[in-house]
């Protein structure tokens, strides 16, 4: 099994642009996790969904963030227009569903996200 | 909302000594997750406890889940650097899958 999968690594652009970040998580597991870790605000939830519904945005900044989750294999989080504040290293996680609750989360190795 | 504690956010260890990171949480939890993230790498989970009281052991780790559920302990022997890392509990919101986790504890090693 390849694990989660995130790309690109490394996003460097400048403020006003526009950032895609992209996810595929393990086969098989039906929910994804979308994070943002900084050093001021540690581990925060962004977004997750369940079957590739978005179940709970709560966490989701602003409207410039939007996320996606188009069919299993696959999620997008964007940021349009991205700013300075938004620098941060981005996580995606999938996990499936059990019979006693929240299984363990698989985190893909991010995206480091620098915003000039 | 479920807050999930953890204390000392930072744990400077002598190479070969033991330490304990401890996690509380503001309800009780269905269960507790632990996770440790290498320095530049991404969060791996570790171990799950479920029951009231449970303790389980991986190698020199030993987690401990609370009798009342709201609280959880990790403790390391004999510390290595391959401890080195920040480590996170994470506790499940009661009426779905999200995880809330704590700020961690960020271990470095004195050789």
């Amino acid at each position: 099994d390849a694990g989660v999968i995130q790309s690109p690594r490394h996003e460097v652009t400048e403020m006003g642009q526009e950032v895609t970040l992209r996810c595929k998580p393990i086969s098989g597991h039906d929910y994804l996790f979308w994070y943002r870790q900084t050093m001021m605000r540690g581990l925060e939830l962004l977004i997750y969904f369940n079957n590739n519904v978005p179940i709970d945005d709560s966490g989701m900044p602003e409207d410039r963030f939007s996320a996606k989750m188009p069919n299993a294999s696959f999620s997008t989080l964007k940021i349009q227009p991205s700013e300075p504040r938004d620098s941060a290293v981005y996580f995606c996680a999938s996990s499936k569903t059990g019979l006693r609750g929240a299984y363990e989360q698989y985190f893909g190795p991010g995206t480091r996200l620098t915003v000039t | 909302g479920q807050q999930v504690m953890q204390i000392p956010q930072y744990q400077h260890v002598q190479e070969g000594e033991d330490f304990t990171t401890y996690c509380n949480s503001s309800t009780t939890l269905s269960n507790i997750q632990w996770y440790k993230q290498r320095p530049g790498g991404h969060p791996v989970f570790l171990i799950q406890l479920v029951k009231s009281g449970e303790v389980k052991k991986q190698k020199r780790l030993t987690f401990q889940f609370g009798e009342a559920k709201k609280n959880s302990s990790l403790h390391i022997t004999a510390t290595q650097t391959t401890d080195v890392g920040t480590y996170f509990c994470a506790g499940p919101n009661s009426n779905d899958y999200k995880l809330s986790f704590g700020a961690g504890t960020t271990v470095t090693v004195r050789a």
